[in-house]
């Protein structure tokens, strides 16, 4: 079975520059969460749909950043206009259930996002 | 947000059990305890979770104190490929994970 793929792996582009970030969740999956670590900190929640839904979005930083699940299925992350804060490594997990104890999340290897 | 207190770092001897404290003194009754861990430079990784029971699975045992402030993630047979951040997170698991800065183990040959 196939995990969840991130793509790009890696992606430097300049300030003021538009990126989009995708994420391909295991299938059968109806929980799709985006994370990210940015330079010296921890990771942090940014939200989380169930299926095309965004669920909780508490932890989108800025309206430069906008996601979406249409279909159900993958999901983008859209970062406009870039800035140089925004660098850092962004993370994706599924999950299959959403009740807290078979809630086992699995994480992507991440887009490493250098804002220049 | 911090919910969990963990030791910044931890060395354990190849081969010996690793044992990583968690203090949660704060966590309220439906809450879960969740390890997770995070080799460099790739994606967190589930390890196990529970809520008062002590669990064990392929990767590591769970051991929960029976006020349930605390608890211990063991893990048996510690190799080298275990070296890693580990994360103890409290919570309802259905949504957000909070990942504090966890413990850094480092397992020495």
């Amino acid at each position: 079975e196939a995990g969840v793929t991130q793509f790009p792996s890696h992606s430097v582009i300049e300030k003021g520059q538009t990126v989009t970030l995708r994420c391909d969740p295991i299938s059968g999956h109806d929980n799709l969460y985006w994370y990210r670590r940015v330079m010296g900190k921890e990771i942090k929640f940014l939200l989380h749909f169930v299926k095309e839904s965004k669920q909780d979005e508490s932890g989108m930083p800025n309206n430069r950043f906008l996601a979406e699940r249409t279909g159900g299925t993958y999901s983008t992350l859209k970062v406009q206009p870039a800035e140089l804060e925004d660098s850092g490594v962004y993370f994706c997990a599924s999950s299959q259930e959403w009740i807290a104890e078979r809630n086992e999340q699995f994480f992507g290897p991440g887009t490493r996002l250098t804002v220049l | 947000d911090a919910k969990t207190t963990q030791p910044t770092s931890m060395d354990c001897a190849e081969g010996r059990a690793a044992n990583l404290p968690c203090n949660h003194s704060t966590i309220s009754g439906n809450e879960y305890v969740y390890w997770y861990r995070q080799i460099h430079s790739q994606g967190p990784q589930y390890i196990i979770h529970g809520l008062k029971n002590n669990e064990t699975n392929e990767m590591a045992s769970l051991i929960i104190t029976e006020d349930r402030k605390s608890s211990t993630l063991i893990l048996p047979h510690a190799t080298l490929r275990d070296t890693a951040v580990y994360y103890c997170i409290v919570g309802l698991g259905a949504n957000n994970l909070f990942f504090g800065t966890g413990t850094r183990l480092t397992v020495i040959p």
